[in-house]
């Protein structure tokens, strides 16, 4: 089976652009969650979504938001950039059964710098 | 304070000495992870735990859930063993698979 995929994996933007992020998780995992990692801050949760619901959301600004598709496919996006955006978002994927605990298999991230 | 606090932050070891990485935490968890990352950011999950001891190669996970805390044990540490360890817990209340992360252990170590 392919591992989680993400695209791009660098991105360079420029304060107040946009950006989308994409996440194609394990073929049949139907869960992906997406974190945020800076080196003041460490690993951060910002949101996972099942079956084309978010299911739950971290503490971040609404310019962070995303979606997922029916095949599973995930994007996030950022809006309005800021400086302290630069980080490398991570994306996982789970195979949800009825009962937790869920095991998680991590894309290689996208390394975002806005300059 | 974090809800997950990991000890030390920081490891060097020589080759072949046995590593112990401890993880601590306040909550009611449903399960923990203990993960690795290489340089480059890739993540890798070593275990899942929700009770007990798991072994995998010379890597050995174990959790008290009464005492809230964990250990990652590596016997007979090589340099490809030098990458970050994460910590990072699934709250209980938490439905889905929201993971709440501790700092991180940088362990290098060397020949």
């Amino acid at each position: 089976k392919a591992g989680v995929t993400q695209t791009p994996r660098y991105l360079i933007k420029t304060r107040g652009q946009q950006v989308t992020l994409s996440c194609s998780p394990i073929s049949g995992h139907r869960s992906v969650s997406w974190y945020q990692q800076t080196p003041g801050q460490g690993l951060q949760f910002l949101f996972e979504y099942f079956s084309e619901t978010q299911r739950n959301k971290g503490n971040f600004p609404g310019r962070f938001s995303g979606r997922q598709f029916s095949n599973s496919r995930s994007e996030m996006n950022v809006s309005t950039l800021e400086l302290g955006d630069s980080a490398l978002y991570l994306c996982a994927s789970s195979s949800i059964r009825d009962r937790g605990p869920y095991e998680q298999y991590f894309g290689p991230g996208t390394r975002l710098t806005v300059t | 304070k974090n809800e997950v606090e990991q000890s030390p932050q920081n490891l060097t070891a020589q080759e072949g000495e046995f590593i112990t990485i401890n993880c601590s935490y306040s909550v009611g968890i449903s399960a923990l992870h203990w993960l690795q990352q290489h340089p480059g950011g890739g993540i890798v999950s070593l275990f899942m735990l929700s009770s007990g001891k798991k072994k995998h190669g010379r890597l050995i996970a174990t959790i008290n859930i009464q005492e809230k805390h964990s250990s990652l044990h590596i016997t007979a540490s090589h340099p490809r063993d030098s990458a970050v360890y994460i910590c990072a817990v699934r709250n209980e209340e938490t439905s889905g698979s929201r993971l709440t992360f501790g700092e991180g252990t940088q362990l290098t170590v060397n020949p």
